[in-house]
């Protein structure tokens, strides 16, 4: 089954600096999508950007952006000048058909 | 306003006493699925559904059932809700017609505590 893991359980930035947040997945499969997701505290679930995994080239979404390596199953949040309204459960996804699956999140904490 | 709306948001109930989460979206959207969200595990499929009156077990089925019976809903039932089943729940629906994106668009969840 494909896994979706997010090493970093908690990650802080100072306002307006850059934070990476990582994530890795498994998956035999060539083609799929990518994304990540923000749940602030009202929980609810915010799309932050997406990747096709056919797509050679990084997502942006102003400032925040990825870093998509497909062999090495990797799939990177860059958030720069990381403002106060940033702060929140970040949750890296992977979909391919009827199959979605999570990492367990990573909470970051903007530190004014 | 395109949306997916659970009811309730909240809910305190006892083991045992049968309830039920309703889930509508308005997108005209084929596919819909439930998830739940616990500490530490992320957001795991519990059922989905590809269209009408097809429904199929995600990863985490047992204690749950659900219907679709039109297309907007898709209700999440727990016959004899259980305390393992204390946690955050997500309905979601997603286009698989037309320009497909893959992005799933989320309801603002249902905190279910059961005593």
């Amino acid at each position: 089954a494909q896994t979706v893991t997010q090493s970093q359980p908690e990650m802080s930035v100072q306002e307006a600096e850059t934070v990476t947040l990582s994530c890795t997945y498994d998956t035999s499969e060539s083609d799929y999508y990518l994304f990540w997701y923000k749940q602030p505290p009202s929980r609810q679930m915010i799309l932050v950007i997406r990747q096709e995994a056919y797509k050679q080239q990084n997502a942006t979404e102003n400032r925040f952006s990825v870093n998509f390596q497909k062999a090495a199953k990797s799939f990177s949040l860059k958030i720069s000048d990381s403002q106060l309204g940033d702060a929140a459960m970040y949750f890296c996804a992977y979909r391919r058909g009827n199959d979605m699956r999570f990492g367990a999140g990573t909470r970051l904490t903007v530190k004014p | 306003e395109a949306q997916v709306t659970q009811n309730p948001r909240y809910l305190i109930t006892v083991t045992g006493k049968k309830l039920t989460v309703t889930c509508s979206q308005n997108m005209n959207h084929e596919y819909m699925s439930w998830y739940r969200q616990d500490p530490g595990l992320g957001l795991r499929q519990i059922y989905y559904s590809m269209n009408v009156e097809v429904t199929d077990k995600g990863d985490v089925p047992e204690g749950y059932k659900v219907s679709r019976k039109e297309k907007r809903n898709f209700p999440l039932i727990l016959e004899s809700p259980s305390p393992n089943q204390t946690s955050l729940y997500f309905c979601a629906s997603c286009n698989q017609q037309g320009p497909i994106t893959g992005e799933l668009f989320f309801g603002e969840g249902s905190r279910l505590t059961v005593l």
